[in-house]
């Protein structure tokens, strides 16, 4: 149980271009997805917070119109990244909270690799 | 603010070996400690978890016990497997507050 999907798993995109990520809760509902960014071997960084049917909450010094999150459903969230350039290659990973569980337990997806040529 | 300072990797040990990954942390009030452990390909899994000082977590053979007064959330397996290989990251995070405050994760590699 507790699984979280990412799609896709890889992308490789253009400069300039606008990249979709979904998050998905496959067996649960999520009230809140977060969105990490994850440098190669650094820690992973903590981007935003989105709350279902509420704007996401973003942290110091991530670009809310850069990154744009929707959290349109108790299982779905996407993370799209506008204008892409390639200091935005990263790995993106999501994780959902459930809903009425322990306030501390995240689960998290494999992860999306971008890639901005 | 929060922060969590793990032991730089890799890490690389004999099966069966004993296993200890140092984890310090700062943080306001009175946080949980986590350790999540990252198989290759996959997402971050929950390892184990401590919420209050003197408590022990413990899974699969990891155990890490939450020392206040060392600020510390040292993660030891006895005997370690290959299949132990992976990424493992040390995290906290305040009640009340979802946010996780990860460090910055310790490969390791176990050989036969």
């Amino acid at each position: 149980g507790a699984v979280v999907s990412q799609h896709p798993s890889w992308v490789i995109c253009k400069s300039g271009t606008s990249v979709k990520i979904e998050c998905r809760s496959l067996d649960f509902q999520a009230t809140t997805m977060f969105w990490y960014r994850q440098f190669p071997k650094q820690s992973l960084m903590l981007m935003a917070t989105s709350n279902e049917g509420s704007k996401a909450t973003y942290e110091q010094g991530v670009e809310k119109d850069k990154f744009l999150i929707n959290h349109a459903s108790l299982t779905l969230s996407t993370l799209t990244v506008t204008s892409a350039h390639p200091e935005d290659s990263s790995f993106y990973i999501c994780s959902a909270r459930l809903a009425g569980g322990p306030g501390d337990t995240q689960y998290f997806g494999p992860g999306t690799r971008l890639t901005v040529l | 603010g929060n922060s969590v300072t793990q032991m730089e990797g890799p890490v690389t040990l004999s099966e069966e070996a004993f296993l200890t990954i140092n984890c310090t942390y700062t943080a306001t009030g009175y946080p949980s400690l986590f350790w999540y452990v990252q198989y290759p390909g996959e997402g971050l899994q929950l390892l184990l978890k401590a919420t209050k000082a003197d408590d022990k977590g413990s899974n699969k053979g990891f155990e890490a016990t939450y020392r206040k007064e060392t600020t510390s959330f040292h993660l030891e397996k006895g005997s370690v497997q290959v299949s132990d290989s992976a990424v493992y990251f040390c995290a906290l995070g305040n009640f009340g507050n979802e946010k996780l405050t990860f460090g910055t994760g310790t490969r390791l590699t176990i050989i036969p």
